[in-house]
């Protein structure tokens, strides 16, 4: 069955560390991947999308996502995290014949000061 | 500025209630869609409309009603036959609903039970 796993629930990392969120799918064909972020009570925004082509995606927020073939991964980054970055994160796919996302479960992102 | 509003914010329903949740977008986009978000398990299709007046179940349809009449507008009915309606309900809108493009997402409504 298709599937989105993020494999990591919580992560903390401290105010100008390095950040990378992992996210694996199971397809039997690339599909479109996307990261979107949900700050408390609030809908999904969405950070960054990978059609095809160029394998390193640049996002808003400074974040940018690598997609990997032979992985399967589709992990999100960023240099230097702001305490405004915590929130939850979400991975998502979709392929070019179905019309639904399929989601991960999220990770949540602690920033400490 | 183009999105997509859901109202209300809150909602309480009573047991044996139908209660519906608003789902309005002016990005004259075609797809539209409901999930529903428990923690800890990510976002769950209910429905989806990729064309007015049309509409497929998606994962967790059963307890749910949904109607198309207008692109604009999307409603969602949690009915009294699903029992454990106590969730975060997002509504998104896509340009297509089967080119890859991403979906868009509104704030949201939380319904809790009474």
């Amino acid at each position: 069955a298709q599937s989105v796993t993020q494999p990591d629930i919580h992560i903390t990392v401290s105010e100008g560390a390095s950040l990378e969120l992992r996210c694996n799918y199971s397809y039997g064909a690339t599909p479109y991947l996307f990261w979107y972020v949900q700050s408390p009570g609030q809908g999904l925004q969405l950070l960054l999308k990978y059609f095809s082509g160029d394998t390193l995606v640049q996002g808003i927020k400074g974040f940018e996502a690598e997609f990997k073939r032979s992985q399967s991964s589709f992990n999100l980054r960023k240099p230097s995290v702001h305490w405004s970055d915590a929130a939850e994160y979400f991975c998502a796919a979709l392929t070019g014949t179905a019309s639904k996302l399929t989601f991960g479960t999220g990770t949540r992102l602690q920033v400490t000061l | 500025d183009g999105g997509i509003t859901q109202s209300p914010k809150y909602l309480f329903r009573k047991e044996g209630q139908n209660v519906t949740l608003s789902c309005e977008q002016n990005l004259n986009h075609d797809a539209m869609y409901w999930y529903r978000q428990d923690p800890g398990q990510g976002l769950r299709l209910i429905y989806y409309s990729q064309i007015v007046n049309d509409f497929q179940k998606g994962d967790i349809a059963e307890g749910y009603s949904v109607s198309r009449e207008k692109k604009e507008s999307f409603p969602l009915t949690v009915t009294s036959a699903q029992k454990n309606p106590t969730a975060f309900y997002l509504c998104a809108s896509s340009i297509a609903g089967s080119s890859g493009q991403p979906q868009h997402f509104g704030d949201g409504t939380r319904l809790s039970i009474l």
